[in-house]
C-alpha cells in the first residue's frame, strides 16, 4: 500500500536554529498538507499546497514557516528560527484529488523538540 | 465558528464490552467526515469517510454512522489491539483546499 514517508522521525534543535522537515508524498497525489500536533492537543492544520504554490494557510503559518516541493517528489517544511512553542509532532499528508471521494494519507510524523 | 468535539476524552473497556464514541460537529456545509486511528507516536491511520446523513460504513469490529450534527464510531466486542486514540475530522465547503478540522480525540483502552 502506498505510504507517505517523513524524515527524520525525531529532530532536536536549539532555539533560534533553522529546521527542515522532509516528506515524500504518494507519487500520483496532487494535494499536499502539513499539520502539527502539540502534545496533548488537537491536530492542527498548517498549510496546503497545490500546483507548486500555497493554496491555504492557517494563522499559525507565519513568516517563520515556508514550504517547498523542490524536485517533484519531496515536500518540505522549513522553520527559519525555531521557538520553544514549535515543539510538536509535524505530520505531512497527501491527497489524490479535490473531490470528497479522495482520502488523505498521513505520514508517521516528525517529532520536533526545541531546546 | 467551525468546531469538532469528541466525547468521551477517554474510555476504558473490558475485552468484548461494546461501546460508542461520539463526534459532534458544527461546520458550514459538510463535505466529508473522517475517522482516523492514531497509535502513540504515529500518524493518523485512515478508517472511514462519511459524506451524508444516514450513511453507515463498517470495517471488522468498527461501524461509523453519520447524522446532520454528529457521527458515532461503534466498537463491537473490542479486543486489546483496538486500544488507540480515535480521531474525527471534517472537511467543510468553505475550504476549497481540503483542510481538515480535527476533534481532540477519544483515547480507548481495552483491557483483556
Amino acid at each position: 500500500e502506498p505510504e507517505v514517508t517523513q524524515t527524520p522521525s525525531h529532530q532536536v534543535t536549539q532555539m533560534g536554529q533553522e529546521v527542515i522537515l522532509r516528506c515524500v508524498p504518494i507519487s500520483n497525489h496532487l494535494y499536499f498538507y502539513w499539520y502539527r500536533q502539540i502534545l496533548g492537543q488537537k491536530v492542527e492544520f498548517l498549510v496546503s499546497f497545490y500546483n507548486n504554490e500555497i493554496s491555504e494557510k492557517s494563522e499559525i503559518f507565519d513568516d517563520q514557516f515556508s514550504v517547498e516541493r523542490p524536485d517533484g517528489s519531496n515536500f518540505t517544511l522549513k522553520i527559519r528560527s525555531t521557538k520553544l512553542e514549535d515543539s510538536a509532532m509535524y505530520f505531512c499528508a497527501s491527497r489524490g484529488g479535490q473531490g470528497a471521494i479522495y482520502g488523505y494519507t498521513f505520514g508517521s510524523g516528525t517529532r520536533l523538540t526545541v531546546v | 465558528e467551525d468546531q469538532v468535539t469528541q466525547s468521551p476524552e477517554a474510555l476504558r473497556l473490558q475485552e468484548g464490552e461494546s461501546s460508542s464514541l461520539n463526534c459532534s460537529y458544527t461546520v458550514s456545509g459538510l463535505r466529508g467526515l473522517f475517522w482516523y486511528r492514531q497509535d502513540p507516536g504515529k500518524g493518523p491511520e485512515f478508517l472511514f469517510t462519511l459524506y451524508s446523513a444516514g450513511e453507515e460504513k463498517e470495517k471488522e469490529r468498527l461501524k461509523a454512522t453519520l447524522t446532520k450534527k454528529e457521527s458515532f464510531l461503534h466498537i463491537t466486542a473490542p479486543k486489546p489491539e483496538d486500544s488507540a486514540t480515535y480521531l474525527c475530522a471534517v472537511h467543510h465547503r468553505s475550504s476549497n483546499t481540503g483542510k481538515l478540522i480535527f476533534g481532540q480525540g477519544t483515547t480507548l483502552q481495552v483491557k483483556p
